[in-house]
C-alpha cells in the first residue's frame, strides 16, 4: 500500500524558513516522480513542483510562483522528499502536500496524496 | 500558462441523478487531464487520469471523457459519499494547474 506522510508544518513569521518532509512508503522510491502541491483554505490546489526519478537524473522542475524560493529534495537512502521554503510569505498559508506520480514516465498526474501539513505565515 | 474553466462551480442533485462537470482549457492539452474527488477535511484524491481512464479502486460510476480543449467528469447513479468538491487538472505542460473546483451537494 502506497503512503506518503508529510511533517514540519506549523506557524512561522514572514520572511522566515521551514522545511517539510514526505515520508514514503509502499513503492520503489526512486522509480518514481515525486510532487508538492498546496492549497489555500477553500480553494484550489496550486501545483509547486516535482523532483525525478532516478533513471532522469532527480532533476527538478518549479512552479514560477515559486521558483527561487523554494527548492525539492529527497533522500532516497531513507525514502523521504523535503520541500524547502525561503522568504515565506502571508500567500504562502495553505495546506502542503506531497504526491507521487502515477505511473513511471512522468511526469503524469497525482496518483497518491498524502494527509497534508498546514502551514501559517503570521507575524 | 494553461487556464482550465471548470464548470459549474457547484452543484446539486438528487440520489440516483447523472451529474456532469465540464472542464476547459485554454489550449489543447492532448488528453493530459486528470480528475480529483476532495471530501471535506481530506486530501484530493485521483478519480480518472488520461481524460478517461479510470484510477484503482474508484466505481465506475465514474467516468471522463473529452479532447482538446472541452473535458468532462460524469457522475451515474449520484451516491450520498460523492459529496465532494472535485477539481480537474492538466499536465500537459509546466506549470501544471488546476480548474477552480465544483462543489457537489445532494438535493
Amino acid at each position: 500500500e502506497v503512503k506518503l506522510l508529510e511533517s514540519g508544518g506549523g506557524l512561522v513569521q514572514p520572511g522566515g524558513s521551514m522545511r517539510l518532509s514526505c515520508a514514503a512508503s509502499g513503492f520503489t522510491f526512486t522509480d518514481f516522480y515525486m510532487y508538492w502541491i498546496r492549497q489555500p483554505a477553500g480553494k484550489a490546489p496550486e501545483w509547486l513542483g516535482f523532483i525525478r526519478n532516478k533513471a532522469n537524473g532527480y532533476t527538478t522542475e518549479y512552479n514560477p510562483s515559486v521558483k527561487g524560493r523554494f527548492t525539492i529534495s529527497r533522500d532516497n537512502t531513507q525514502n523521504m522528499l523535503y520541500l524547502q521554503m525561503n522568504t515565506l510569505r502571508a500567500e504562502d498559508t495553505a495546506t502542503y502536500y506531497c504526491a507521487r506520480e502515477g505511473a513511471t514516465e512522468g511526469p503524469d498526474w497525482f496518483a497518491y496524496w498524502g494527509q497534508g501539513t498546514l502551514v501559517t505565515v503570521s507575524s | 500558462d494553461i487556464q482550465m474553466t471548470q464548470s459549474p462551480a457547484s452543484l446539486s442533485a438528487s440520489l440516483g441523478e447523472t451529474v456532469t462537470i465540464e472542464c476547459r482549457a485554454s489550449e489543447d492539452i492532448y488528453n493530459g487531464l486528470a480528475w480529483y474527488q476532495q471530501k471535506p477535511g481530506k486530501s484530493p484524491q485521483l478519480l480518472i487520469y488520461n481524460a478517461n481512464s479510470l484510477h484503482t479502486g474508484v466505481p465506475s460510476r465514474f467516468s471522463g471523457s473529452g479532447s482538446g480543449t472541452q473535458y468532462s467528469l460524469k457522475i451515474n447513479s449520484l451516491q450520498s459519499e460523492d459529496v465532494a468538491s472535485y477539481f480537474c487538472q492538466q499536465y500537459y505542460d509546466y506549470p501544471f494547474t488546476f480548474g477552480s473546483g465544483t462543489k457537489l451537494e445532494i438535493k
